[in-house]
């Protein structure tokens, strides 16, 4: 079974600039999540998708960072305008619907941005 | 409000002997409890979960885990510690009242590193 899939691995841009992040989940799993993880912490859910619409957006910056996922399988993350506080690793992860509330998630390897 | 502790930033420990990384977590329900491992330069695997049953829960690699509902703790051990699992431990916490979101709560993760 194929993992899940994120592109690019690493990212160096410059603050003001826009950057997307583009992850495929692994085959028939309907919730996707994308993650933040600045160095040093844990892993904070930005934005979790259930199909295609969001069932939690609540630490999502909206003023700055977007996310969608058109068509419930694979999803992109932007951030536009980026600041140096967005450097971080950001992690897409995927489970199944059964089990919904108990499953483990399956992270891919996660997109490093550096914003210089 | 959900949150994990993980107290230790680094644990060291000698090949062959046990290994012990320390959790502890706040959910005002009973909890759903998961550890994972990062390796450097790639994404997070799953370990072990606790749901319900035995509070002895064993997982991938050998790694166990005890949940401690008296003590709000779920510690992570290994009997006999190996070199490659030098990693980073990641405690994380769901609270399942939280609704239809499976967010995550993450720990600031623990450093082992095991000496030959």
């Amino acid at each position: 079974e194929a993992g899940v899939a994120q592109s690019p691995r690493y990212k160096i841009i410059e603050k003001r600039q826009s950057v997307a992040f583009w992850c495929n989940p692994i085959s028939g799993h309907a919730t996707l999540y994308w993650y933040q993880q600045i160095l040093g912490q844990g892993p904070k859910l930005l934005i979790q998708f259930q199909n295609n619409g969001v069932v939690d957006d609540s630490q999502l910056p909206k003023d700055r960072f977007s996310a969608e996922r058109l068509k419930g399988v694979d999803s992109t993350l932007k951030i536009q305008p980026a600041k140096l506080e967005d450097s971080a690793v950001y992690l897409c992860a995927s489970s199944s619907l059964a089990g919904y509330s108990y499953n483990e998630q399956f992270f891919g390897p996660g997109t490093r941005l550096t914003v210089l | 409000a959900q949150s994990v502790a993980q107290p230790e930033d680094q644990v060291n420990v000698a090949e062959g002997n046990p290994l012990t990384v320390k959790c502890t977590y706040s959910v005002s329900g009973n909890p759903y409890l998961f550890w994972y491992v990062q390796y450097p330069n790639r994404g997070l695997q799953f370990l072990l979960k606790y749901i319900t049953g035995d509070n002895l829960v064993k997982g991938s690699y050998g790694f166990e885990a005890e949940f401690n509902k008296s003590q709000t703790s779920f510690h992570l051990k290994k009997p006999s510690a190996l070199v490659s699992d030098s990693a980073l431990y990641f405690c994380a916490v769901r609270d399942p009242s939280g609704g239809a979101t499976n967010k995550l709560i993450f720990g600031t993760g623990t450093l082992l590193a095991v000496q030959p």
